[in-house]
């Protein structure tokens, strides 16, 4: 199985401020039909996930543009341009190039 | 509006069984692939099992495979996971997903099983 980490599993952001988290896979998740299935969630307290970015960089429906994904290969990152309340919850990402689909451990963003 | 809302969850003895369901709402729920995806309390998501819009394939993962068996009914717009031979160690908020270029764009709010005696 593919070992999705992410780093760091807590960061303390002050509004207004940008945040970043790091998410490694242990192999490529290049898929075979040339794409990169690797996907953000963010999951609020008592809430269900809700998928932020799909195929590395590209927002949901929805999705504020203060969110964007960047990477390839087996390194990712997902970046908040400029931290709101709202964004408090915990962030996963997952990998949907190879079965079993995997996710990271989650990183926690708190307000300071 | 795309809406999944999941039902059947309780508590259980270990080695016993439940079924749960999913009822979806809002897409043509035979088109697409479906998941159930589980999240033991305050720990981070696991992939379970999923099954092809018209039904003809599934896949689990290596720790339910062999207790868990999903299985869905198109007319009834609906995703059931049937677990036997329950642990501990399933007990989890239980989330249906809809499954769309290999991420999970809808989700359910989650039934809780709790395996306990």
């Amino acid at each position: 199985d593919i070992v999705m980490t992410q780093t760091p599993l807590s960061s303390p952001v002050t509004l207004g401020q940008p945040a970043s988290i790091s998410c490694r896979s242990s192999q490529s998740l290049v898929d075979s039909d040339g794409n990169t299935y690797l996907s953000w969630l963010h999951q609020r307290p008592g809430q269900p996930p809700r998928l932020l970015i799909y195929q590395i960089s590209k927002r949901f429906s929805g999705v504020p543009d203060r969110f964007s994904g960047s990477g390839a290969g087996t390194d990712f990152t997902l970046k908040i341009s400029r931290a709101e309340a709202e964004d408090v919850g915990v962030y996963y990402c997952m990998q949907g190039s190879q079965f079993p689909h995997t996710f990271g451990q989650g990183t926690k963003l708190e307000i300071k | 509006e795309v809406q999944l809302v999941e039902s059947g969850g309780a508590l259980v003895q270990p080695g016993g069984s439940l079924r749960l369901s999913c009822t979806a709402s809002g897409f043509s729920f035979s088109d697409y692939w479906m998941d159930w995806v589980r999240q033991a309390p305050g720990k981070g998501l696991e992939w379970v099992a999923n099954m092809r819009g018209d039904g003809t394939q599934k896949d689990y993962a290596d720790s339910v495979r062999g207790r868990f068996t999903i299985s869905r009914d198109n007319a009834k717009n609906s995703l059931y996971l049937q677990m036997n031979s329950l642990r501990p160690e399933d007990t989890a908020i239980y989330y249906c997903a809809r499954h769309v270029v290999y991420c999970f764009d809808s989700w359910g709010q989650g039934t809780l099983v709790t395996v306990s005696s």
